[in-house]
């Protein structure tokens, strides 16, 4: 079955420093992938998404994402954090045909000021 | 620009009883989406729609119903909630299945 795999449940920060949140999926064929972000007590939205070309993918606020086929990852950076960017970041991935989104369980980011 | 509206905010409902969560979008998308987040679950699909009168089961279908009679409209029925249906429901519609989701601001409900 495919899945999505967040391997960081937690992550604490002080604020400038590096982010880089792990994001692997298992499915061979074409994919879809995204990141989304849940601000503190708020909806989710698309923090950046790939769908070809360039491999390195600038999003909102930031970010950047980086997909390698050949690891079927597709992490999230970010080269100095803030305090506003708590929040829960989810990764999915939408493979081949299947209509729907896979979600990974999230990853947690606190950033101490 | 309202994109997706999701009423009501906070809800609390007594074992056994009934309710609708609303949910409308003005973005004239054909796929719509009812997910439940749990704590350190990540997001599980409900239900979806991909147009109006089509409905199909996602992850977690059991002790919901939905119907999508108009493009606008996807509301997510309870006919006799339970203690495990407490949770933060999001409503969500695409322009395809592939594209972005937009989500509404959810709905916070506990069942006591």
């Amino acid at each position: 079955a495919q899945s999505v795999s967040q391997h960081n449940h937690h992550v604490i920060l002080s604020e400038a420093a590096s982010l880089e949140l792990g994001c692997n999926y298992s499915y061979g064929g074409t994919v879809n992938l995204f990141w989304y972000v849940q601000y503190p007590g708020q909806h989710l939205q698309l923090l950046l998404k790939y769908f070809s070309g360039d491999p390195l993918v600038k999003g909102i606020k930031g970010f950047e994402a980086e997909f390698i086929k050949s690891k079927f990852s597709f992490n999230l950076r970010k080269p100095s954090v803030q305090w506003s960017d708590t929040a829960e970041y989810f990764c999915a991935v939408n493979a081949g045909n299947n209509r729907k989104l896979i979600w990974g369980l999230g990853t947690s980011l606190a950033v101490n000021p | 620009n309202a994109g997706v509206t999701q009423t009501p905010k906070f809800r609390i409902l007594k074992i056994g009883q009934s309710m609708t969560l609303q949910c409308t979008q003005d973005m004239n998308h054909n796929y719509m989406y009812w997910y439940r987040q749990d704590p350190g679950m990540g997001l599980k699909l409900i239900y979806y729609s991909v147009g109006a009168g089509i409905t199909d089961k996602g992850e977690v279908p059991n002790g919901y119903n939905v119907s999508r009679s108009t493009t606008e409209d996807f509301p997510l029925r309870l006919e006799l909630a339970a203690p495990s249906q407490t949770s933060v429901y999001f409503c969500a519609s695409s322009y395809r299945m592939n594209t972005e989701a937009f989500f509404g601001q959810g709905t916070r409900l506990t069942v006591v």
